[in-house]
């Protein structure tokens, strides 16, 4: 079985640029997370969908994020314009339903770097 | 609010030692809780769970043991290999419903000298 694959691994970016992450779930999951972990840190919630539906997305800054996750599969997570303190990693990850959202299976992330 | 607090590392020992990251949590109600690992260049990965009091996980040599009244789920593990080097999170969920989410603690590093 697949697991959660993420595009790209790595990004460097000047600040003010656009950056996108992509980002195909296990198969069959239809809870799609996506998390920022900063350096030393664990991973943060940014958004939660079920299906097509963000149905957490409290934690995103909707100033400069965005995300979709048009027909329920695969997803996308954009940045613009990309600030300093947006470096971090991004992880992806998905679940069976929300009712399971402690068996979460996480992609390697995208390691992002603004300078 | 919830919270995980896990003992800072890098922990480093030799292989063969025996193994104990420390796991404290705060949290309403009665919340499941994970161990998750992070493997070099990978992603996380669920290492093993308890989902009430006086539950034991274990997984891979690794065992965690729910203690609701020390609000604790330290990980152990007899003896360590190398293999085991990787970052460990301590983790909980609140519920179990549609609008639970997983709180992470900060990581604990470990480092296997052969």
């Amino acid at each position: 079985e697949a697991g959660v694959v993420q595009s790209p691994r790595y990004k460097i970016i000047e600040k003010k640029q656009p950056v996108a992450f992509w980002c195909n779930p296990i198969s069959g999951h239809n809870t799609l997370y996506w998390y920022r972990q900063n350096l030393g840190q664990g991973p943060e919630l940014l958004i939660r969908y079920e299906n097509e539906e963000a149905v957490d997305d409290s934690q995103l800054p909707k100033d400069r994020f965005s995300a979709e996750r048009l027909k329920g599969v695969d997803s996308t997570l954009k940045i613009q314009p990309a600030e300093l303190g947006d470096s971090a990693v991004y992880l992806c990850a998905s679940s069976f339903s929300s009712g399971r959202a402690g068996e979460q299976y996480f992609g390697p992330g995208t390691r992002l770097t603004v300078t | 609010g919830n919270s995980v607090t896990q003992m800072e590392g890098p922990v480093t020992l030799s292989e063969e030692a025996f193994l104990t990251i420390n796991c404290t949590y705060t949290a309403t109600g009665y919340p499941s809780l994970f161990w998750y690992v992070q493997y070099p260049g990978e992603g996380l990965q669920l290492l093993l769970k308890a989902t009430k009091a006086d539950d034991k996980g274990s997984n891979k040599g690794f065992e965690a043991t729910y203690r609701k009244e020390t609000t604790s789920f330290h990980l152990e593990k007899g003896s360590v290999q190398v293999s085991d080097s990787a970052v460990y999170f301590c983790a909980l969920i609140t519920s179990r419903s549609s609008a639970s989410k997983i709180i992470f603690g900060s990581g604990t590093r470990l480092s296997i000298r052969p």
